[in-house]
């Protein structure tokens, strides 16, 4: 099972600030195989990216995301106060699907 | 627009079985593979369960294999998970999704199970 590995695992920033996400699997894979996804509290997740820097239909494009191989990264511009939440990258290998433990952004 | 409503959670006693349901609209069912990720309380998300659009075959966490099977009816868009041997461990939200590729691109807004005497 591939292990992904998120860190930090809290990120505190003010709105207008810039965010990277780093998540880092424990064997290379491939870059259609890495998504972001965002949780706000009491809601289910949400699609941001896809393939590892693909933004999801109807995505801001101050979400972006980068990496190939064991590092990936999602950044996020000009942060919005709606931004806040926790985002966790997902990998789809050899049909065993895992998340990472998630990063918490707070203002 | 798309859209994935989960039913069937509840208070279930330790050792019993519970079917969820997920009943899909807005899109062509049959067209695409569907997935089960739960999260317990407070913690992340954890993959359960993958079938195929047409039902032909079916992935589990290695950890749930055995006791957890998924299952879909084409006929009427829905896709269910039904759980055996219920523990403590398996007390969390349980979500569809679609799958798109290599990712979920829809999810639904998830049904509470809770294990407990």
């Amino acid at each position: 099972e591939i292990v992904l590995t998120q860190s930090p695992g809290t990120l505190s920033l003010s709105p207008g600030d810039r965010a990277t996400l780093s998540c880092r699997a424990s064997e290379s894979i491939s870059s259609s195989y890495l998504s972001w996804h965002q949780q706000k509290p009491g809601q289910a997740p949400r699609l941001l990216i896809h393939s590892a820097s693909i933004g999801a239909t109807g995505i801001p494009d101050r979400f972006s995301g980068s990496g190939s191989g064991t590092d990936f990264t999602l950044t996020i511009n000009r942060l919005e106060p709606e931004d806040f939440a926790v985002y966790y990258c997902q990998q789809y290998g050899s049909s065993r699907i895992t998340f990472g433990q998630g990063t918490r952004l707070e203002i | 627009q798309v859209q994935l409503v989960e039913s069937g959670g509840g208070v279930v006693q330790p050792g019993r079985s519970l079917r969820l349901s997920c009943a899909a609209s807005g899109f062509t069912f049959n067209n695409y593979g569907m997935h089960w990720v739960r999260q317990a309380p407070g913690k992340g998300l954890e993959w359960v369960a993958h079938i195929w659009y047409d039902g032909s075959n079916e992935n589990y966490k290695e950890s749930l294999k055995g006791r957890f099977t998924v299952s879909r009816d084409n006929s009427k868009n829905t896709l269910f998970l039904l759980m055996n041997g219920l523990t403590a461990e398996d007390t969390a939200i349980y979500y569809c999704a679609r799958g798109s590729g290599y990712e979920f691109d829809y999810w639904g807004q998830g049904t509470l199970v809770t294990v407990s005497s």
